[in-house]
């Protein structure tokens, strides 16, 4: 069964730092796109982040460049989101994501995992 | 950035109805468009892809058009399991999903 299994969701003080992990499972992971994809409370859909199969691209929106960074080591199948300075506005449902590998690069998302909360509060 | 519009935010229909949402981009993006649902507390699923391209396994009463900047999708003899949040989402520059519109049944 594709899988994908997210987690290193906590409660975390502004300006504290946090990783995200995401377990995949099903599927040959080191061809596909992955990305990280969040929801604040009763808001939209808001794309984060992106990485490339090798993991030699990375993309970042402009809301967390600077701060947050992708990577995944493809011998463990895991992707992962390192956040940095955290403020209230990263509150969210934090969704691992695998790219449909039409094109190859930009592609839409086609797997998702349950997703992991991350809640920035004092 | 390109960004997405949707309209309405919020529709409320009759089960059979036939119901249309609209997504507009600030520029042109082809067609690499896609369309989201997504149910409460539940990770979104993939519905349509490339316009018009629905995914396996996705209901054939889900339709999708559109090319350039303005977008639509289409649901037919609408049920009561399609009561969701829709989404679009360009991918021809980055990714940005759009605000989404949500679906009620009366």
């Amino acid at each position: 069964e594709v899988q994908l299994l997210e987690s290193g969701g906590n409660l975390i003080q502004p300006g504290g730092s946090l990783r995200l992990s995401c377990a995949a499972s099903g599927f040959t992971f080191n061809i596909y796109l992955m990305t990280w994809v969040r929801q604040a409370p009763g808001k939209g859909l808001e794309w984060v982040s992106t990485i490339s199969d090798t993991g030699f691209s990375t993309y970042y929106a402009d809301s967390v460049k600077g701060r947050f960074s992708i990577s995944r080591d493809n011998s463990k199948n895991t992707l992962y989101l390192q956040m940095n300075s955290l403020t209230a506005e990263d509150t969210a449902v934090y969704y691992c994501a695998r790219g449909s590998l039409v094109r190859g690069f930009l592609d839409p998302f086609d797997i998702w995992g349950q997703g992991t909360m991350v809640t920035v509060s004092s | 950035d390109i960004q997405m519009t949707q309209s309405p935010s919020t529709l409320s229909a009759s089960l059979g109805d036939t119901v249309t949402i609209t997504c507009r981009a600030s520029r042109t993006i082809n067609t690499w468009l896609a369309w989201y649902q997504q149910k409460p507390g539940k990770a979104p699923k993939l519905l349509i892809q490339k316009s018009s391209t629905l995914e396996s396994g996705v209901s054939s009463r889900f339709s999708g058009s559109g090319s350039g900047t303005e977008f639509t999708l289409t649901i037919n003899t609408l049920q009561p399991d399609d009561s969701a949040t829709y989404y679009c989402q360009q991918y021809n520059d980055n990714w940005m999903f759009g605000p989404g519109t949500k679906v009620e049944i009366k």
